[in-house]
């Protein structure tokens, strides 16, 4: 597509509920990216994607979060078991190959557990 | 590890004033460095960024010299508008053979009043 798609952008979800927010990165880029954007921080770093592997997970608060990505394109960030402290703006990014490529923004997914 | 600081904001400037927002960072090597916008009610873009030491960045009046011996980036605009009210980001990315993500500072907004 012409941008990153994030679906949906907006989810209010009750606490202790499982939700999968979904993106779908620009056609051709091998680079994936999830972050957080919580209200009055910046961005939390969640997990990277080259092609289908993630070489760095590290940014997972907990052992709540995944993640997959299929086909070298669109991923699944899954949170289990909501809790009100997971509310937040869910962003993901893609990047074409190489150190000094831009990474594109999709629009994000507000999440809010209630 | 690798990390970015920024000035603390809010920033509030009246129409035409001068901009300085301060961006320092830490990073092993010579990172790519960057600064990405956010609007009201959209998504991250990329402003400007800088690839290596002494190369000046610049979009929409804005600029950015990547200054090694200093270890700094800050974003300077000589006039600023009411439409450039938004939240500022600096960011890096670590020099790899692949991608990785990119590192961020914790944001600026500025509010721009006429």
């Amino acid at each position: 597509g012409a941008g990153v798609s994030q679906s949906p952008s907006n989810k209010v979800t009750e606490k202790g509920k499982d939700v999968e927010l979904r993106c779908d990165p620009i056609s051709g880029h091998t680079a994936l990216y999830w972050y957080r954007q919580s209200l009055g921080q910046g961005l939390e770093f969640l997990i990277y994607f080259q092609g289908n592997s993630a070489p760095d997970k590290s940014g997972l608060p907990s052992d709540r979060f995944s993640a997959e990505r299929t086909g070298g394109s669109v991923s699944t960030l899954t949170i289990q078991r909501t809790q009100q402290e997971d509310s937040a703006v869910y962003l993901c990014a893609s990047s074409a190959q190489g150190g000094n490529t831009e990474a594109f923004f999709g629009q994000g997914t507000r999440l809010t557990v209630v | 590890g690798n990390s970015v600081t920024q000035m603390e904001g809010p920033v509030t400037l009246s129409e035409e004033a001068f901009l300085t927002i301060n961006c320092t960072y830490t990073a092993t090597g010579y990172p790519s460095l960057f600064w990405y916008v956010q609007y009201p009610g959209e998504g991250l873009q990329l402003l400007l960024k800088a690839t290596k030491a002494d190369d000046k960045g610049s979009n929409k009046g804005f600029e950015a010299t990547y200054r090694k011996e200093t270890t700094s980036f800050h974003l300077e605009k000589g006039s600023v508008q009411v439409s450039d009210s938004a939240v500022y980001f600096c960011a890096l990315r670590a020099r790899n053979s692949g991608n990785t993500p990119l590192v961020f500072g914790k944001g600026t907004r500025l509010s721009v009043i006429a």
